[in-house]
């Protein structure tokens, strides 16, 4: 079966400080798809990425980033230079077949707090 | 494009009501799914669809049904509410399975 470990419940850091969110993850498929969410507190949930197991390429989108290591079945988010609108619960979440179809499955979730 | 709509935003059942959650998507997509979120914990997959009048369980059916007779509604029914089902409940949809887009959820609390 699959399942998503988000083991940090919440992170509190001061803005500006760099800030990784760990996800750690198991499945038995060769083929499948990661993905991360956030949840701010006005509780929508919004798409940042999905990768897929074939490529292992970190990724950049301005001050957010992406490591995907299947060596150690990790998928971790980082925020540099934390901003208080990063405020917010982060989800990663897998899906084992069709990127999706069957639904995804979720981490708990990170709670991130970024104080002025 | 109103991506996808779910109503009512909050609302509160007496222990063995009924209620239908709507949710509804104009984005043409065929995959849509029902997830509640309970209290710091992660979301989890109720039912899902990948297309009209074909839906499936997800991890957490029991006490749920829905129906799906359009692409672009999947209403989610509750039978004999209970506790237990208060929770936040989102519906979502997808293109081909690919990243879901959500809906702004729906609020139950069941006394």
């Amino acid at each position: 079966a699959q399942k998503v470990t988000q083991a940090q419940t919440e992170i509190s850091v001061v803005e500006k400080e760099d800030v990784t969110l760990d996800c750690v993850y198991e499945t038995r498929d060769t083929t499948y798809y990661l993905f991360w969410y956030k949840q701010p507190p006005s509780g929508e949930l919004v798409f940042l990425i999905r990768r897929n197991s074939f490529d292992e390429q970190n990724e950049i989108s301005g001050r957010y980033s992406w490591n995907f290591q299947k060596s150690t079945s990790s998928f971790n988010f980082t925020i540099t230079a934390s901003q208080v609108v990063d405020s917010a619960v982060y989800f990663c979440a897998l899906s084992e077949e069709g990127g999706g179809a069957d639904g995804l499955t979720f981490g708990k979730g990170t709670h991130l707090i970024i104080q002025p | 494009n109103a991506g996808v709509t779910q109503t009512p935003k909050f609302r509160i059942l007496k222990i063995g009501q009924s209620m239908t959650l709507q949710c509804t998507q104009d984005m043409n997509h065929n995959y849509m799914y029902w997830y509640r979120q309970d209290p710091g914990m992660g979301l989890k997959l109720i039912y899902y669809s990948v297309g009209a009048g074909i839906t499936d369980k997800g991890e957490v059916p029991n006490g749920y049904n829905v129906s799906r007779s359009t692409t672009e509604d999947f209403p989610l029914r509750l039978e004999l509410a209970a506790p237990s089902q208060t929770s936040v409940y989102f519906c979502a949809s997808s293109w081909k399975g690919y990243e879901q887009y959500f809906g702004p959820g729906t609020r139950l609390t069941v006394t």
